[in-house]
């Protein structure tokens, strides 16, 4: 049995840099999540996904950051011209159909530099 | 939306003790209240999670509590070892997206 699956699990990027993450949800698991983690702070909803389609954006999300699920299984969360404010742990989580328990991945550590 | 308050920050036991965390929400709407433990580097691991409508829940050394009315839940951690030594975080949620709070970090001495 795999959990939830993230690349890279760490990424160093110049600022101005494009990155994309990657998150592989648990095996028939309908609902993604994406949080950011900085030090010292709990996880900080970002967007939710049911299937493909994208249903709560939070305002953390600005207009730099887009999150894609084609075929509602892998997910991508990319940051565009990122900045050293953007320098987190991007977490994502699944949870199945009917559940209320969500199951986080390892996380991705960004470091803009 | 929810806000979630969580105290203490910093939690510094001896080994054997016992630890409490406690934790408050904002909406009433909330009926799922989980826990999680984080180490260093990794994500979050659910340790035990409630829902409202029971009080009280346990899980060998852990236990929650929850006080729907005072809209409060806590973490009780008996006979703590230092495997214990990480952050927590509870979280309240009703609508699939749970919000969490700042977590607390316990240090458990040998």
């Amino acid at each position: 049995d795999t959990g939830v699956s993230q690349d890279p699990r760490h990424k160093i990027t110049k600022r101005g840099q494009n990155v994309t993450f990657r998150c592989d949800p648990i095996s028939e698991h309908n609902r993604l999540y994406w949080y950011r983690q900085t030090l010292g702070q709990g996880p900080e909803f970002l967007t939710y996904f049911q299937n493909e389609a994208q249903l709560e954006k939070s305002r953390l999300l600005s207009d730099r950051f887009s999150a894609e699920r084609p075929k509602g299984s892998f997910s991508t969360l990319e940051i565009q011209r990122t900045e050293q404010g953007d320098s987190a742990m991007y977490l994502c989580a699944s949870s199945p159909e009917g559940g209320d328990t969500i199951y986080f991945g390892e996380g991705s550590w960004l470091t803009v530099v | 939306g929810e806000n979630v308050e969580q105290h203490p920050s910093t939690l510094s036991v001896q080994e054997g003790d016992s630890a409490v965390i406690k934790c408050t929400y904002s909406d009433s709407a909330s009926n799922y209240f989980p826990w999680y433990k984080q180490e260093l580097g990794k994500g979050p691991q659910l340790i035990i999670d409630i829902r409202s409508n029971v009080g009280e829940k346990k899980d060998q050394r852990i236990a929650v509590t929850l006080n729907k009315t005072a809209k409060h839940f806590s973490l009780h951690i008996t006979e703590t070892q230092p495997e214990d030594s990480a952050v927590y975080f509870c979280a309240a949620g009703g609508s699939y997206i749970p919000t969490f709070g700042r977590g607390t970090s316990l240090i458990v001495h040998p």
